[in-house]
């Protein structure tokens, strides 16, 4: 099956880092982007940042630039979101997301993956 | 950054009603734009890509028009597993950016 598979939920501290995970399996993970998205509790979605895998070319939403790191590990078909010191606005459910291609065309964003939590509360 | 805005961001309706929710954006984006529903606690899925495309699996009284800067998603005879939250985002350009979203609710 074509899949995206998180980490599972986390709980940090303020100041803590954090490093959460997105496997891809089923495809060839270097042949597609993989974009991550946040939704903190009770809002809407947000645009992070997209990388793609095979020369981890990345792009940052200005939000979120300076913020996280997007980083891919392609041996091992796995993308990673991180944080060098988490803060409470942190809090919040992260997925990550693939887009489709068909003949050399862009058919949205059809794959997700299930969410991870991450909780930062002292 | 190319700023999408969505209306309404919440919207009552009865089973068998057609919708219609609304996406602006703030520069030419072609039809670079897809629509996504979300139910809670679940990750979003893709309904329609390329403005206009139905993604396959999804049923066809979903539809999307428009191109340039403005967008629609119909919904031409509600259902109750369509009560959920929607949100446009375009890919045209870096960095991709969704609506706020629009709430549909039953009245």
């Amino acid at each position: 099956d074509v899949q995206l598979v998180q980490s599972g939920a986390e709980v940090k501290n303020p100041g803590e880092s954090l490093k959460i995970s997105c496997q891809g399996s089923g495809y060839s993970f270097t042949s597609y982007w993989i974009g991550w998205v946040r939704q903190m509790p009770g809002k809407g979605l947000e645009w992070m940042g997209i990388i793609y895998p095979a020369d981890s070319d990345t792009k940052y939403s200005p939000a979120f630039q300076g913020q996280v790191t997007i980083s891919a590990d392609k041996s091992i078909g796995t993308a990673y979101l991180q944080w060098s010191s988490l803060k409470a606005s942190d809090t919040a459910m992260y997925y990550c997301t693939r887009p489709n291609y068909i003949s050399g065309f862009f058919h949205g964003f059809d794959l997700w993956g299930q969410g991870t939590v991450v909780t930062v509360s002292s | 950054a190319i700023q999408m805005t969505q209306s309404p961001s919440s919207l009552s309706a009865s089973v068998g009603d057609r919708v219609t929710i609304a996406c602006r954006a703030s520069q030419g984006i072609r039809n670079d734009l897809g629509w996504y529903q979300q139910k809670p606690g679940k990750a979003p899925k893709l309904l329609i890509y390329a403005a206009s495309s139905l993604q396959s699996g999804v049923p066809s009284r979903f539809s999307g028009s428009g191109s340039g800067t403005d967008f629609t998603l119909t919904i031409s005879s509600l259902q109750p597993e369509d009560f959920a939250t929607y949100y446009c985002l375009q890919d045209n350009k870096y960095p991709y950016t969704f609506g706020q979203g629009t709430k549909l609710e039953i009245k």
